[in-house]
């Protein structure tokens, strides 16, 4: 399939390490905020939401952690594996209580064996 | 979540020609929303779809350019227009889980696979 984000910041981790990928955020207003996976030649995979009354949440394997003061956001990934390969967005909504998602510029993910 | 079909999945279109690209969704929702992904880019909000009324458009984007239909409440069509090679791009639907396009407690943003167009 077609590649997204030819020319990405990229992080290169091996099977079985932790990853973590970072978003800085623009909007100090901003409510919500996602992190997408995005495989070669697919649409962008919801992996985990914060909304802005938290500063951490867990999934399956994956953890989001926000700072409000510097308007950070990261996504952390345990274990890694060569299927989390992907470029992963960061999101926030612009616009409290309706839709307007402004994403990040992406960062790829490189998981070798 | 969501289920979200888009077509075509894939097309490569002649420069001048203009190509509608449909969302089909497997539950009703309020609104619908398009994005535009340029290639080696992230995405961008291009206009909210509403069932019954006109489609809101974001800035630097026009109907005249992607006029958008919203026949019901699980179905949307963006149309690009008069294409050049810079529209080529992945166009891509989304929809809000809750179904209201209100980002209440408990719901997220959902997408489909997204239309690869290629404007040679």
């Amino acid at each position: 399939g077609e590649s997204v984000g030819l020319h990405l910041p990229t992080l290169s981790v091996q099977e079985g390490d932790n990853s973590i990928i970072n978003c800085a955020y623009s909007n100090s207003a901003s409510d919500y905020f996602i992190w997408y996976k995005q495989e070669s030649g697919k649409g962008p995979q919801f992996i985990i939401d914060i909304r802005s009354n938290m500063d951490k949440r867990q999934g399956q394997r994956v953890t989001v952690l926000l700072n409000k003061t510097v308007k950070h956001l990261s996504l952390q990934i345990a274990a890694t594996q060569p299927g989390d390969s992907a470029v992963y967005f960061c999101a926030e909504n612009m616009r409290t209580g309706f839709q307007k998602l402004v994403f990040g510029t992406g960062t790829r993910l490189l998981v070798s064996p | 979540s969501a289920v979200i079909s888009q077509k075509p999945s894939r097309d490569i279109c002649q420069r001048g020609t203009s190509l509608t690209i449909q969302c089909q969704v497997d539950s009703q929702v309020t609104m619908m929303f398009w994005y535009r992904q340029q290639p080696g880019q992230s995405l961008t909000l291009i206009a909210t779809a509403n069932q019954g009324s006109e489609a809101t458009y974001e800035s630097g984007f026009v109907i005249d350019k992607f006029p958008i239909s919203r026949p019901n409440l699980t179905f949307s069509t963006l149309t690009v227009s008069n294409m050049s090679p810079e529209d080529s791009s992945i166009y891509l639907c989304s929809v809000e889980s809750g179904g209201q396009g209100t980002l209440s407690s408990g719901n997220t943003i959902y997408f489909g696979e997204g239309s690869w167009l290629t404007v040679v």
